[in-house]
């Protein structure tokens, strides 16, 4: 079955330590997003992809550094820089076109610095 | 730019009564327009869409919206809610231009009571 899959699912760090988070897709997307969600706040986008090699800044990006060699990996490093890191990840992608920006979601993955 | 805004942050309901979730967004073009819905510690996944033509959209689990643009806006609906739908929903929107990539509202947990 076609999707997507992000791992870890729970990541518990210390402060100062990096993180990478891993999103891997098999629906043949060109495009994929990085998305933080807090309570109350709804998603906000950190970075997206619209092709191998290049990636764009969202609205929050700082603390946050992205690749994308492959299609089929967006990985996401959540520095030491980052002030607040503790939240829920979610990456996604979708087809160039049509460009509608139907998003297709992981399950998510839980980062709680200590 | 674009933005959403959803008006109710919690809205409780009592099973079998119908229930409305509340979207308005913001934008100077023309736009497409989306409900996910998230399960706790899920990722998010597609409701319903509007992409063009009729401004009745049917979607899953028997939820519908009707987009007014005059209002801009895309409120969701049930006729008879189930505890099942007790979850947290998001509208997005989609401008289709510049940096291709879904801006969510804050979302609406539902809680359905027995």
């Amino acid at each position: 079955d076609g999707g997507i899959t992000q791992s870890p699912k729970y990541l518990f760090r210390k402060e100062g330590q990096n993180v990478t988070l891993s999103c891997e897709q098999n629906l043949n997307h060109d495009a994929m997003y990085w998305y933080r969600q807090d309570p109350g706040q709804g998603l906000r986008l950190i970075y997206y992809s619209q092709i191998v090699n290049d990636f764009q800044k969202g609205d929050i990006a700082e603390g946050y550094s992205v690749s994308r060699e492959k299609k089929e990996s967006f990985p996401l490093t959540v520095t030491s820089a980052q002030k607040n890191p503790t939240a829920f990840y979610l990456c996604a992608s979708s087809i160039s076109q049509p460009n509608t920006g139907e998003l297709f979601f992981g399950e998510g993955s839980r980062l709680t610095v200590l | 730019a674009q933005s959403v805004t959803q008006l109710d942050s919690q809205v409780p309901v009592f099973e079998e009564a119908p229930v409305e979730l509340r979207c308005n967004y913001s934008s100077s073009v023309s736009v497409y327009l989306f409900w996910y819905v998230q399960y706790p510690n899920q990722g998010l996944q597609l409701l319903l869409k509007y992409l063009s033509g009729s401004t009745l959209v049917k979607g899953i689990n028997g939820f519908e919206a009707e987009f007014n643009k005059s209002q801009t806006s895309f409120h969701l609906r049930k006729p008879s809610v189930h505890i099942s739908d007790t979850a947290e929903y998001f509208c997005a929107v989609n401008e289709g231009t510049g940096r291709r990539a879904l801006t969510f509202g804050s979302g609406t947990r539902l809680q359905v009571q027995p």
